[in-house]
């Protein structure tokens, strides 16, 4: 399959556990945050999104958190799957328009069976 | 519904020679952005493109290009290949410009520049 980066963070979690995935944004004025997930020889996922006047926002198994004072984000994946290993990017979007996101590095999320 | 589609997959270039990558958006999509995944850089932005218009524009050199047709497919083109140019090519598509559309991506085009 594709690799999409090399030397990224890696977190390793048992089968039936939650994750938390980390993400550090750079721009203040951003307004808008999406996490994707990529699995190997396939274009990222959406997954779920947060506008900056929301600090929470459910879905089904994720939840994401958004810290605007320390510019953090976090996606916490409940009952994690084998099917949840891939490489999970957060995106801030700080333009007008849908395009034009910044993306994170990556972190790989390995489950154990 | 079919999802966004890149061809080719896979493309093998020489440096100095140039390379057309195509993006067919969902039906019905009409904005499309390009994005270039390398292991060092990650994902970074290329160009957004609306309305056969280019509305955004990432910090590449100018040797990187694009275009939108009126049935909404879109091309790059980047001329005068160097080594660092082999990168996966990413293709996404939205309905429409507006910031919480949410994107659909292809699989990408795996440029390998020898």
């Amino acid at each position: 399959g594709e690799s999409v980066g090399l030397h990224l963070p890696t977190l390793s979690v048992q089968e039936g556990d939650n994750s938390i995935i980390n993400c550090a944004y750079s721009n203040s004025a951003s307004d808008y945050f999406i996490w994707y997930k990529q699995e190997s020889g396939k274009g990222p996922q959406f997954i779920i999104d947060i506008r900056s006047n929301m600090d929470k926002r459910q879905g089904q198994r994720v939840t994401v958190l958004l810290n605007k004072t320390v510019k953090h984000l976090s996606l916490q994946i409940a009952a994690t799957q084998p099917g949840d290993s891939a490489v999970y990017f957060c995106a801030e979007n700080i333009g007008g328009s849908q395009g034009n996101l910044i993306f994170g590095k990556g972190t790989k999320l390995s489950v154990k069976p | 519904k079919a999802g966004v589609t890149q061809t080719p997959r896979y493309l093998i270039k020489t440096r100095g020679q140039q390379v057309t990558l195509s993006c067919s958006p969902i039906s019905g999509h009409r904005s499309v952005s390009w994005y270039q995944q390398t292991p060092g850089q990650g994902l970074q932005f290329l160009f957004e493109y609306f309305s056969e218009t280019q509305r955004n524009k990432g910090n590449f050199p100018g040797r990187f290009s694009g275009r939108q047709f009126s049935n909404s497919r879109s091309e790059m083109n980047v001329s005068t290949l160097e080594l660092g140019d082999s990168a996966l090519y990413l293709c996404a598509s939205s309905l429409s410009q507006r910031k919480n559309t949410e994107a659909f991506f292809g699989q990408g085009t795996r440029l390998t520049v020898v």
